[in-house]
């Protein structure tokens, strides 16, 4: 089993819906989060930071994360077609380095 | 531009060959991480610098790989004896340590695509 698992779709919706993308984690250890897009071809960008479990919105973007079930969850609202991108959710503890990625969630937006 | 930049973008190689990839991070970064990604895949930890000094190496950095940050700016990573399995997006990532201790978040660069023939 690997330490995050992430649905890898593709997921297609239509222009304007919300978007709902999710991770599970097995090590407890882990108290940072954080959600990358990735375009093609691309390096990650880094979309949404979290420490520990709660919410965070910037934006259309809201990041939660709830630690009691190891699960964290990425909402898109109103989504465009420039968010049609390859999602990583990535995690690691307080004091290490080595960040651990989700495989990716294919996102396309239909206008 | 003031972002994490990669050279070059594209390599493409001969098994058996030697290649080497240049990172330079954001300025005032004093973090530097060395990150491979597969099709399909996240990227997987490598390596990570702070400053000049090499605090962390993953298993899956064999001895065929090694990576440098002399006076803790740049970086290269060097892979010897390439093989078709190191074909792959090497992306490279710098941070700086926050002012709260034990977070920083990572910025990632473009990547190099390595394609071994």
């Amino acid at each position: 089993q690997k330490e995050v698992e992430q649905d890898p779709g593709p997921l297609s919706v239509p222009e304007g819906a919300i978007v709902s993308l999710n991770c599970t984690y097995s090590n407890s250890a882990f108290q940072y989060f954080m959600w990358y897009r990735q375009y093609s071809r691309k390096g990650p960008e880094l979309l949404m930071y979290t420490y520990s479990s709660g919410n965070k919105e910037d934006g259309r973007f809201t990041a939660q994360v709830d630690k009691s079930s190891k699960y964290i969850s990425l909402f898109i609202r109103d989504s465009q077609p420039s968010d049609s991108a390859t999602y990583l959710c990535a995690m690691r503890g307080y004091n290490n380095n080595d960040m651990r990625f989700g495989a990716g969630t294919r996102l396309t937006v239909k206008p | 531009d003031t972002g994490v930049s990669q050279d070059p973008r594209h390599k493409i190689t001969k098994r058996g060959q030697n290649v080497t990839f240049r990172c330079d991070p954001i300025s005032e970064h004093n973090r530097l991480y060395w990150y491979r990604q597969t099709l399909g895949q996240g990227p997987e930890f490598l390596t990570y610098f702070q400053n000049e000094a090499q605090l962390e190496k993953s298993r899956l950095l064999s001895d065929r790989f090694s990576a440098e940050r002399p006076k803790g700016s740049f970086s290269t990573l060097e892979i010897q004896r390439t093989e078709q399995g190191d074909s792959a997006m090497y992306l490279c990532a710098s941070s700086s340590l926050g002012t709260s201790g034990g977070g920083d978040t990572q910025y990632f660069g473009p990547g190099t695509r390595l394609t071994v023939l």
